[in-house]
């Protein structure tokens, strides 16, 4: 069975300043995809990016970016430069074989001005 | 880009009647659609996976015959709560995955807006 990890129930970083939301994940399959997702208090879920299983280069969206580390099995996001706007939480998710998203437990993020 | 929308947006209704909630994509055809059940603060929670003229297939635990999903065209499912009961109450969100054939990358869910409920 699938199963994603996200073991920071809260985090607070300063404006301006990087923050990295931590995602492991397990799975037996050789192909999977990899999501991250930005939940404000008006409860859209808002794609922010993609990893998979076989891309060899870590994601890149902007601010965000996704540390694929396959052997340790983690899909860490990185949000640089972080604005008042990224207080929100935050969802890593796998897509399973039948294209099922399973979703960890969920960070909350609050940037500090 | 890609638009799911969800209807109501937020309901109140009283124990014991049913409640339906839709879900449309509004500019690409989904053969799959997702529904999803979420507490405040916590995970989102699968309940049933809706093919296009097919039956639905529920998650272990989601008891099929109060959570009516009927996925009657390309564009729309509905998820229908009969005799709800204030432990329904909950934020409630949908999902639509791309035909394979449809220039939309057939990889990407994307999510309605949520519909909340509330059972008095």
């Amino acid at each position: 069975a699938q199963k994603i990890t996200q073991t920071q129930p809260g985090m607070f970083v300063q404006e301006k300043e990087a923050v990295t939301l931590d995602c492991t994940y397990d799975t037996s399959d050789q192909s999977y995809g990899l999501f991250w997702y930005k939940q404000p208090s008006s409860g859209e879920m808002i794609f922010l990016i993609y990893q998979g299983s076989y891309d060899e280069q870590n994601a890149t969206e902007g601010r965000y970016s996704l540390n694929f580390q396959k052997a340790r099995k983690s899909a860490n996001l990185v949000i640089s430069a972080s604005q008042l706007g990224d207080s929100a939480m935050y969802f890593c998710a796998m897509r399973d074989p039948g294209g099922k998203l399973i979703f960890g437990q969920g960070t909350e993020l609050s940037v500090k001005p | 880009g890609a638009v799911v929308s969800q209807h109501p947006s937020r309901v109140i209704c009283k124990s014991g009647t049913s409640v339906k909630i839709e879900c449309r994509s509004l500019d690409f055809q989904a053969t799959t659609m997702f529904w999803y059940r979420q507490f405040p603060k916590k995970s989102l929670m699968l309940m049933a996976t809706s093919n296009e003229g097919s039956k639905a297939t529920y998650e272990q635990g989601v008891e099929k015959d109060k959570f009516l999903i009927n996925h009657a065209s390309l564009t729309l499912s509905t998820l229908t709560v009969t005799s709800a009961h204030p432990e329904d109450s909950s934020f409630y969100i949908c999902s639509a995955r791309a035909t394979p054939y449809h220039n939309r990358d057939y990889n990407e869910q994307f999510f309605g807006p949520g519909t909340r409920l509330t059972v008095l």
